[in-house]
């Protein structure tokens, strides 16, 4: 158990619907990773979040965004659900935001599009 | 788009084999190599985050080594057991501006009894 938690484990919906991911970091980590992985592209990272401000950005839709809120959770909010977008989503925490730490990653969220 | 290959794809040894498998990434703009170990059905877990040429990194019967200079790194695991049998990743940090993850695709071992 790496102390990250994700919710819901599983979500099934229909296209056009939109979900919001859920994602709390080990207690102290203050910065929270997005993640994807899709049978196709392999793990991609989405976006970062450091001390709730936006610190990077990846492969991340136009039709999907975060944020972190002060307790540090985030929120992964995906809309206009596409059959592509079916994949795991996982979140990552560290202590810092710099890449010379190990991040901890959560269970994921297997998300079907349907 | 960032370039980084782990090979081989897959790989079957028997248990007590040793086996290393390779990640190649480019060779300018290095920030951090990280590997990871990912198990079936598991979320992906951290071995290694390795910054400098050069490093060398051990974790009981796993090692790892960084040449960031002609770009690859190499994972070592000595006396392969059935419960190393995962999928195992390495992400390159790098590039100009933000640094963002890039993931290689992985090697899948699996080490038979």
């Amino acid at each position: 158990d790496s102390g990250v938690t994700q919710t819901p484990k599983h979500l099934i919906t229909a296209t056009g619907q939109r979900v919001t991911l859920r994602c709390s970091p080990r207690s102290g980590d203050l910065s929270v990773y997005w993640y994807q992985q899709s049978l196709d592209q392999g793990l991609q990272f989405l976006i970062q979040y450091y001390n709730g401000e936006e610190r990077a950005k990846g492969n991340i839709l136009e039709r999907f965004s975060a944020q972190q809120f002060p307790d540090l959770h985030s929120e992964l909010n995906l809309s206009s659900l596409e059959l592509g977008d079916s994949a795991l989503y996982f979140c990552a925490s560290k202590p810092g935001g710099a890449w010379g730490e190990t991040q901890y990653f959560g269970p994921g969220t297997r998300l079907l599009v349907l | 788009i960032l370039n980084v290959e782990q090979s081989p794809q897959s790989l079957h040894v028997q248990e007590g084999d040793s086996t290393n498998f390779t990640c190649s990434f480019p060779s300018s703009n290095f920030y951090a190599l990280h590997w990871y170990r990912w198990e079936t059905a598991k979320s992906p877990e951290a071995l290694f985050v390795m910054t400098l040429n050069g490093d060398e990194k051990k974790k009981g019967r796993i090692s790892a080594t960084l040449n960031t200079k002609e770009g690859y790194s190499y994972l070592y695991i000595k006396g392969s057991q059935p419960e190393d049998s995962a999928t195992y990743l390495c992400a390159f940090i790098g590039g100009r501006g933000s640094y963002i993850p890039t993931f290689g695709r992985g090697t899948s071992l699996i080490v038979h009894p």
